[in-house]
């Protein structure tokens, strides 16, 4: 089956630290979606993309988060500097363009920030 | 402009039926459920595109009501392995050429021997 790979597993880092996470979609997938998933805040979303152009990040707080990109093979979700109100497990999700498909989630990230 | 689900929490015994409701403030284009075991990733289960559409899944099925912005996900004769969290994912009208998935805030189903 294929995969939504992301990177790293697990991170831990200290507080004013940068955190790059990475997301390498499946291949023909062409929407990308960056969540982020507490006990408290369940699944929100951060920022997701159609065909590489950023649609909506507004779910991101935008002093200290960013989300590219860079070509159609890898999708980043930087933090910088990280707060340990940050921790939590962030995800990637792909799928085709629109509502016509389910999306494939990454195993995602588990980020600590102490 | 969340969606919001009802129950928060379900307890059962194995086969023992349940069901989870979805419900919109906004038209709904279609609704999307996955269900999300502890310690991994949601898993897609089904999408709704019309309404009065209804969907199985094994005996995990589910019904879209367009007109009253609701879907339900109806789990019948419970299995052990049907425990998780389940999330239903909501594409209001006019969000449905931008692919933006809103999700609730989960029910989380333990089945019990």
């Amino acid at each position: 089956d294929a995969r939504v790979t992301q990177t790293p597993r697990h991170k831990v880092t200290e507080m004013g630290q940068e955190v790059t996470m990475r997301c390498q979609p499946i291949l023909g997938h062409n929407t990308v979606f960056w969540y982020r998933q507490t006990m408290m805040q369940g699944l929100e979303l951060l920022a997701y993309f159609r065909n590489r152009a950023p649609l909506d990040d507004s779910g991101m707080p935008k002093d200290r988060f960013s989300a590219e990109m860079p070509d159609a093979t890898l999708a980043t979700l930087k933090i910088q500097p990280s707060e340990p109100r940050d921790s939590a497990v962030y995800f990637c999700a792909t799928g085709r363009t629109a509502t016509n498909y389910g999306y494939t989630f990454g195993s995602g990230t588990r980020l600590t920030v102490v | 402009q969340q969606p919001v689900q009802s129950p928060q929490a379900v307890i059962l015994r194995e086969g023992e039926d349940a069901v989870i409701n979805c419900s919109s403030s906004k038209a709904l284009y279609s609704v999307h459920w996955y269900r999300q075991k502890h310690g991994e990733a949601p898993v897609f289960l089904m999408i709704l595109l019309k309404g009065g559409e209804q969907k199985g899944h094994e005996k995990i099925s589910a019904s879209f009501n367009e007109k009253k912005q609701q879907s339900s996900l109806y789990l019948t004769a419970s299995q052990l392995s049907y425990s998780g969290t389940y999330f239903c994912g909501i594409f209001p009208y006019g969000s449905s050429n931008t692919g933006k998935l809103i999700f609730g805030q989960g029910t989380t189903l333990q089945v019990k021997p």
